[in-house]
């Protein structure tokens, strides 16, 4: 079975400045990775994914993300913020080919003025 | 751009009582799903249908839930008599492709149970 730990429930940051989002994950299987964004009052908005290749995926809004299999990791960051990006991040992880998506419990990105 | 649609956007509803979430998938979508997120806590999978079978469900999914595709736009979720920790916000999601890896998930739908 596969789980993902978001350490980070809050992460408050200045705007302009960097922000990093930790998760990490553990399955016995091979993983698909991902990273939701949900805005307020909003639904579950896709950032980035990681199937396969390279281990330095982009998405949307300039966040990037790196899968670390070493270190079970798919860190989301992000070179400068934006007030618009105060949302709840979302990382998440599937077993390859498969259906369901495990979520972890969100951190929330608070963008300081 | 192509979106899934849920209805209503609220819900509140007696314990006990039935209750029928509605979703609109995208239109050339075959595989569809049910999330949950119960306030404060992660989204949690429910149930994965496809060609009008449920493919997967979790241990969450017991006999009070249901699934169904009435027509060919709909797909709802059904809890027989609700309880109060069925409160939660209800996601639905659908793919062209099937899979984790391309799932496209509605605004969700607010359930309160009194």
């Amino acid at each position: 079975a596969q789980s993902v730990t978001q350490l980070d429930s809050q992460v408050p940051v200045f705007e302009e400045a960097p922000v990093e989002l930790r998760c990490n994950y553990s399955s016995s299987v091979s993983v698909y990775l991902f990273w939701y964004v949900q805005y307020p009052n909003q639904g579950l908005q896709l950032l980035l994914k990681y199937l396969s290749g390279s281990t330095l995926v982009k998405g949307i809004n300039g966040f990037e993300a790196e899968f670390n299999k070493s270190q079970t990791s798919f860190h989301l960051r992000k070179p400068s913020v934006h007030i618009s990006d105060t949302a709840e991040y979302f990382c998440a992880v599937s077993e390859e080919g498969g259906d369901k998506i495990i979520f972890g419990k969100g951190t929330r990105l608070h963008i300081l003025p | 751009e192509p979106e899934v649609t849920q209805t209503p956007s609220h819900q509140v509803t007696q314990m006990g009582q039935e209750v029928i979430l509605r979703c609109v998938p995208i239109s050339n979508h075959l595989y569809f799903y049910w999330y949950r997120q119960i306030l404060g806590q992660k989204v949690e999978f429910l149930v994965s249908f496809y060609n009008n079978e449920i493919s997967e469900k979790s241990e969450i999914f017991d006999d009070q839930f249901s699934v169904e595709r009435p027509d060919g736009s709909n797909f709802t979720l059904k809890i027989r008599s609700t309880k109060l920790e069925d409160s939660a916000m209800y996601f639905c999601a659908s793919s062209g492709v099937g899979g984790s890896y391309e799932q496209y998930f509605g605004p969700g739908t607010r359930l309160t149970v009194t």
